[in-house]
């Protein structure tokens, strides 16, 4: 099974900043990437998949790059509402998996 | 306007059967493309896939989850279910149910099942 490693667990930022999220896979999942947004209380939100395209609606100061075994999550403003946590997942091999997320606090 | 929810016991005792069931409205799960799937998430922890089904009654699970699992699809309820045998305190999580096309497009709140006696 692929693991898939997030950096760093947790990531403090202020409202307006920039935030980098990281997502290491084991081994090349080509671009079968996706993130997801999982606020407090919540069900994950699809953000990104593909890597890099994002998903309807998706506000777009969020992006993702990305191939391989090592991809970003960028957030280029922060928004109050983007504090939360955030998941990446491959799905180019079975079984899909999961990191194990990044909080992005204040 | 798609929507899942999920539906069942929120509290099961060690040993039994974990049933739940996923009603979907707004599209059919037979329409042909895509899975339905299940995930947990334990308590303050990340995010494990369980498996999927599609309409015509193809199953796929966890290999970590061994034996345990069974998925099934009802297409004139529109609705899947998901049961998890032999349960254990570590089986305790808020399982989601989810609209799957290799990754998650749509998803269920949420409903906490507690593994307690």
């Amino acid at each position: 099974e692929i693991v898939m490693t997030q950096s760093p667990a947790t990531l403090s930022v202020s409202p307006g900043e920039r935030a980098t999220l990281s997502c290491r896979a084991s081994q090349s999942v080509s671009s079968n990437l996706a993130w997801y947004q999982q606020r407090p209380g919540q069900a994950p939100r699809l953000l990104i998949h593909g890597a890099s395209t994002r998903a309807t609606g998706i506000p777009a100061r969020f992006s993702g790059n990305g191939s391989g075994t090592e991809f970003t999550l960028t957030i280029s403003s922060l928004q109050s509402e983007d504090f939360a946590v955030y998941y990446c997942q491959q799905y180019n091999n079975w079984p899909q998996t999961f990191g194990q997320g990044t909080k992005v606090e204040i | 306007q798609l929507q899942l929810q999920e539906s069942g016991p929120g509290l099961v005792k060690p040993s039994e059967t974990l049933s739940l069931t996923c009603n979907v409205s707004g599209v059919s799960i037979s329409s042909g493309s895509f899975y339905w799937g299940w995930v947990r998430q334990p308590p303050g922890k990340g995010l494990e896939w369980i498996g999927n089904i599609f309409y015509s009654g193809s199953t796929y699970h966890n290999p970590s989850l061994k034996s345990r699992v069974t998925l099934s699809a009802d297409t004139s309820k529109n609705q899947f279910s998901l049961k998890l045998s032999s349960v254990t305190a570590a089986d305790t999580a808020v399982y989601y149910c989810a609209r799957e096309g290799s990754y998650y497009l749509n998803w269920g709140q949420g409903i906490l099942v507690t593994v307690s006696s």
